[in-house]
């Protein structure tokens, strides 16, 4: 089975410039969801799709990101402009349907604003 | 509102001895709980939850975990540590009460374990 699959691994960008990134969840996953995680802390949660709809975007900073998900299965995830306290690494996650499944991550990708 | 921590930034630990990572978490109703392991420059990668049932839970590598009710705890252990064993542990604890749709998993900071040969 394939896994959840992540694009740019790595990404440097100036100040106010923009950045996007894609994500291709496991077949069949029905929620992905975007975390930020930053070096040295937990992954946060930016925003969570069921199929094409959004569940929870709470903590999506929406002055700057945006995230869409048309078709209900690849995700991308943009910053515009980026700040330099957007350096993280983005994880995409995705679950299967019900309500006990595990996460199943994709393997980052690492963003340098400099 | 959820929440997890994790008490120790750091575990050290020689090889072959017993290995606990630390978790308390609050939750307004069922909580269900989840360990993940992060190797350097990898995603996160499951490695038990606690759902419902026994609270002794075993996991991928020979972890286990131990759901604690009244302290409200879900520490992470192993008998005898390996090497290989060094890497970020993270806590995580979604509500069982919310429906799966609107129901998010909120990680605690990470543990970074330290195992020497």
């Amino acid at each position: 089975e394939a896994g959840v699959a992540q694009s740019p691994r790595y990404k440097i960008i100036e100040k106010r410039q923009s950045v996007a990134f894609w994500c291709n969840p496991i077949s069949g996953h029905a929620t992905l969801y975007w975390y930020q995680q930053i070096l040295g802390q937990g992954p946060k949660l930016l925003i969570q799709f069921q199929n094409n709809g959004v569940v929870d975007d709470s903590q999506l900073p929406k002055d700057r990101f945006s995230a869409e998900r048309l078709k209900g299965v690849d995700s991308t995830l943009k910053i515009q402009p980026a700040k330099l306290e957007d350096s993280a690494v983005y994880l995409c996650a995705s679950r299967a349907q019900g309500n006990t499944g595990e996460l199943f991550f994709g393997e980052g990708s690492r963003l340098t604003v400099l | 509102a959820q929440s997890v921590a994790q008490p120790e930034d750091q575990v050290n630990v020689a090889e072959g001895n017993p290995l606990t990572v630390k978790c308390t978490y609050s939750v307004s109703g069922n909580p269900y709980l989840f360990w993940y392991v992060q190797y350097p420059n990898r995603g996160l990668q499951f490695l038990l939850k606690y759902i419902t049932g026994d609270n002794l839970v075993k996991g991928s590598y020979g972890f286990e975990a131990e759901f604690n009710k009244s302290q409200t705890s879900f520490h992470l252990k192993k008998p005898s540590a390996l090497v290989s064993d060094s890497a970020l542990y993270f806590c995580a604890v979604r509500d069982g009460m919310i429906k799966a749709a609107g129901n998010k998993l909120t990680f605690g900071g990470g543990t970074r374990v330290l195992v020497k040969p």
